[in-house]
């Protein structure tokens, strides 16, 4: 059983459009996360939710924004899409009390051309 | 200057060999100490997790943590080629930090036959 799923695992697009990534777990958790990992794999938080409502966006474009239809969801669409966007986003999830434990998604590797 | 170092690498190591990968931390509000297995074109996976100072031992690894000096470690005995992978180390304040947790750059590992 898949623990964190998301959807695409690829994605390739130009510059300019707008795309949506989405998240899933099943492991009972109440935060979500999203991640962006360069290609130099520096893993940066973007931000996380708990129980639905946000808590950390960290200086992200307002080109990015998450959505969490309910705790087990957590999506990510992104307007305008630009070169320095390609990357790997990672979904992650974890409970709130131990949220240093965190559970990964396979990852989305996005290329914007 | 970053919150947390980590040891760039890459390290290339023989079948067997004792690894040691390592980081620093500047911000002394960090509490959990952990660390994250990546392999290629996969999502990081937690190993293991320290909170405050001290060792913790599980199998093979070692993690240990230095709040003197601001050090963290993990040690692989008897490395094997399926220890090939980045390995990123994190840190998070805990509740204090809204859970954040901040990741160190990964330090690529090769294990030789």
């Amino acid at each position: 059983d898949t623990a964190v799923s998301q959807t695409p695992k690829y994605l390739v697009t130009q510059m300019g459009n707008d795309k949506s990534i989405k998240c899933e777990q099943n492991l009972g958790h109440d935060t979500m996360y999203w991640y962006k990992q360069d290609s130099k794999k520096f893993l940066k938080i973007m931000f996380s939710y708990n129980n639905k409502e946000l808590i950390i966006n960290e200086t992200v474009p307002n080109r990015f924004s998450p959505k969490s239809p309910d705790k087990a969801h957590l999506n990510l669409h992104i307007n305008s899409l630009e070169l320095g966007d390609s990357a790997v986003y990672f979904c992650a999830s974890s409970h709130w009390d131990r949220n240093n434990e965190q559970f990964f998604g396979p990852g989305t590797r996005l290329t914007v051309l | 200057q970053k919150e947390v170092e980590q040891d760039p690498g890459p390290l290339s190591v023989p079948e067997g060999a004792i690894v040691s990968l390592n980081c620093t931390y500047s911000n002394s509000a960090f509490q959990y100490f952990m660390w994250y297995r990546q392999y290629s074109r996969k999502g990081p996976e937690l190993l293991m997790y320290t909170y405050s100072s001290g060792n913790k031992e599980d199998g093979r690894f070692t993690a240990q943590v230095d709040k003197s000096s601001k050090y963290i470690s993990l040690f692989i005995r008897d490395s094997q080629p399926s220890d090939s992978a980045t390995y990123l180390c994190a840190m998070s304040a805990g509740y204090t930090n809204a859970g954040k947790s901040t990741f160190g750059d990964g330090t690529t590992l090769t294990v030789k036959p």
